[in-house]
């Protein structure tokens, strides 16, 4: 079984100012992690995704995120939010390895609202 | 790149019809799709899991007669909501999963707006 939290459900900076983004997940297996970006009436776009490698990873937009097993948690982080950065953020988890069968699922948490303040 | 179609973009219905969404891979090939449901504020839930040439699989809580879904082809799913009701209205979401892909990375489309009268 696998699960995201997404500890914020609105964030709230100015620009210029840093972006934390809290994502903790469970997964009975080795997971893959992504981050999602959605804008209004938009689809899903990929910031960045984790699959073993690297433990920081580096995306598009000068977002980046961590994965840490100790703690669980896959934080996005952006040294400096941007206007254009507001928009709905998604974390998902999907149980690493080959695929079944079946086919994997990915686990979407509840989303963190970014507002960007002038 | 890896870019995933979707059409229409937006339709609009009356209660009872049935209406068809299109999913296409533009520039790969994809064995599965997948077909979520976005309602406003919330995050996005999956409905079914679309196999090439085989029977879809469907979410607990997902009814198959009235979600159909064919995937005739590598680059094709389509979602089919049949007699549709005002409570259907709702943002549909596929996404496509590379044909062969060890990791499941999926490329998603850019949604259909259903709005039921």
């Amino acid at each position: 079984a696998q699960s995201v939290t997404q500890l914020d459900s609105h964030v709230s900076v100015s620009e210029g100012t840093p972006v934390l983004l809290r994502c903790n997940y469970s997964s009975s297996y080795s997971p893959s992690l992504f981050w999602y970006v959605q804008h209004p009436n938009k689809g899903l776009q990929l910031l960045l995704k984790y699959t073993s490698a690297a433990t920081l990873v580096k995306g598009i937009n000068g977002f980046e995120a961590e994965f840490k097993k100790s703690e669980t948690s896959f934080h996005l982080t952006k040294p400096s939010a941007h206007m254009s950065d507001a928009a709905e953020y998604f974390c998902v988890v999907s149980d690493q390895g080959p695929i079944k069968a079946a086919g994997n699922k990915l686990t979407f948490g509840g989303g963190t609202r970014v507002l960007v303040k002038p | 790149g890896a870019v995933v179609s979707q059409h229409p973009s937006w339709v609009i219905c009356k209660s009872g019809t049935s209406v068809k969404i299109e999913c296409r891979s533009l520039d790969f090939q994809a064995t599965t799709m997948f077909w979520y449901r976005q309602f406003p504020k919330q995050s996005l839930m999956l409905m079914a899991t679309s196999n090439e040439g085989s029977k879809a699989t469907y979410e607990q809580g997902v009814e198959k007669d009235k979600f159909l879904i064919n995937h005739a082809s590598l680059t094709l799913s389509t979602l089919t909501v049949t007699s549709a009701h005002p409570e259907d209205s709702s943002f549909y979401i596929c996404s496509a999963r590379k044909l062969a892909a060890f990791y499941n990375e999926q490329f998603f489309g850019p949604g259909t707006r259903l709005t039921v009268l």
